[in-house]
């Protein structure tokens, strides 16, 4: 499969713990997001990276949200110390810019979270 | 602030009869505009953009820009279409896409 790719695909945890998400995104793109959808709504985002380079955050990603690129390949997405609030699922997806053109974004499955 | 308003939750029509999603925006200069769509059980794919004055699946998109709005329409809708369907500008620089809160497509025999 040459598309994006997450893991876990369902997380359940207890509130208090902290999580930690991963994205493989396709393998020639250099912009990453992530997006979080509760049930009944369109994603929101949280953040992306050009590279390893993290551009933007939203005012949705909480002092308990990093997140991380390190080589420029995969992300990494943690919550620390869950609330109930936190549990949806979270989607990332790639896309590739180049020429002053950006190419359409391609989305994971996402990882569904559950906090109990 | 970026406002995207998709003001239909849910469309529900006869397969054969048309279909039209609609979609407006609150932006700053002007953002290229998405359809994406889900489909049970998969994940969320493109359906048009607009500067590629494509038509997918038999449908296409008009933006309005003095109205600032990106509807979606297919003239004879069918089962298959039945899906969540969400408009998505992309902002400035080409940074983001923000995504409207859905409209949900049920297309019945």
């Amino acid at each position: 499969d040459t598309g994006v790719s997450q893991n876990p695909r369902h997380k359940i945890t207890k509130r208090g713990q902290n999580v930690t998400f991963r994205c493989d995104p396709i393998s020639e793109h250099n912009r990453l997001y992530w997006y979080r959808q509760t049930l009944g709504q369109g994603p929101e985002f949280l953040t992306y990276f050009q590279n390893e380079a993290q551009l933007e955050k939203s005012r949705l990603l909480s002092d308990r949200f990093s997140a991380e690129r390190p080589k420029g390949s995969f992300s990494t997405l943690e919550i620390q110390r869950t609330e109930q609030g936190d549990s949806a699922m979270y989607l990332c997806a790639s896309s590739l810019l180049g020429g002053g053109r950006v190419t359409e974004a391609f989305f994971g499955q996402g990882t569904r979270l559950t906090v109990v | 602030a970026q406002r995207v308003t998709q003001p239909e939750k849910l469309l529900s029509v006869f397969k054969g009869a048309p279909v039209e999603l609609k979609c407006n925006y609150s932006y700053s200069g002007s953002p290229e505009l998405f359809w994406y769509v889900q489909y049970s059980r998969q994940r969320l794919q493109l359906l048009l953009r607009h500067i590629s004055r494509e038509s997918i699946k038999g449908f296409t998109a008009d933006l309005n820009k003095g109205e600032t709005s990106f509807h979606l329409k297919k003239p004879f809708a069918q089962e298959e279409d039945s899906a969540m369907y969400y408009c998505a500008p992309l902002g400035a620089a080409g940074n983001k896409l923000t995504f409207g809160g859905g409209t949900r497509v049920l297309v019945k025999p």
